[in-house]
């Protein structure tokens, strides 16, 4: 059974500091599909990124960056210079074949980030 | 583009009433997904559709509960009867070619409140 744990249940930090969210997953599949997703205190979820299981290469956005390990099948988020508007409570998410090409998607509990002005 | 639309933003009831939830995918979206996200269970998968088809109802609680999609552009999930622990903010998503590989596309959700 496919399996994602998001340690950090809450994170505070101070505007403008760096702040890493862990992402662990477990799965039996070789092609498996990672995401994050981020929810503001809004309500609704955001698609930020999508790797799949044969691309280990770190990806950076503005100042959002993802570090993909098999090795430690972790999948971790980092914000660089926090702001305000990052305060939301970002999911991590394993995708892999169930069977008969049905996909099971799993989230992970999710860590709620606050950034303190 | 227009994005996942779901109505009613909020929803409150009283027990044993019956509730439906509506959803319009994003257009050419052929899978859509309904999922359900409370404070002690999180974020639940109920059920996908491919093509109007539902693929996986594994995540359906209980009878209870029941989704259609009579078209490419609609779905619905319906509680009948209703009761307190079905209350939780319930959200719709679609996405192209399948689960696995394309993101999914989050409506707004609805929030549901059993009374």
């Amino acid at each position: 059974a496919q399996k994602v744990t998001q340690a950090q249940t809450e994170i505070s930090v101070v505007e403008k500091e760096d702040v890493t969210l862990d992402c662990v997953y477990e799965t039996r599949d070789t092609t498996y599909y990672l995401f994050w997703y981020k929810q503001p205190p809004s309500g609704e979820l955001v698609f930020l990124i999508r790797r799949n299981s044969f691309d280990e290469q770190n990806e950076i956005s503005g100042r959002y960056s993802w570090n993909f390990q098999k090795s430690t099948s972790s999948f971790n988020f980092t914000i660089t210079a926090s702001q305000v508007v990052d305060s939301a409570v970002y999911f991590c998410a394993l995708s892999e074949d169930s069977g008969a090409g049905s996909y099971q998607l799993t989230f992970g509990k999710g860590t709620k980030l606050s950034v303190i002005p | 583009d227009a994005g996942v639309i779901q109505s009613p933003r909020h929803e409150v009831t009283e027990m044993g009433q019956e509730v439906t939830l509506r959803c319009k995918p994003i257009s050419g979206h052929d899978y859509l997904f309904w999922y359900r996200q409370t404070m002690m269970r999180g974020l639940e998968l109920l059920i996908y559709f491919n093509n109007n088809v539902p693929i996986d109802d594994s995540g359906m609680p209980e009878d209870r509960f029941s989704a259609k999609m009579p078209n490419a552009s609609f779905s619905t999930l319906k509680i009948q009867p209703s009761e307190p622990r079905d209350s939780a903010v319930y959200f719709c998503a679609s996405s192209s070619r399948g689960l696995g590989n394309q993101p999914q596309h989050f409506g707004d959700g609805t929030r549901l409140s059993i009374l």
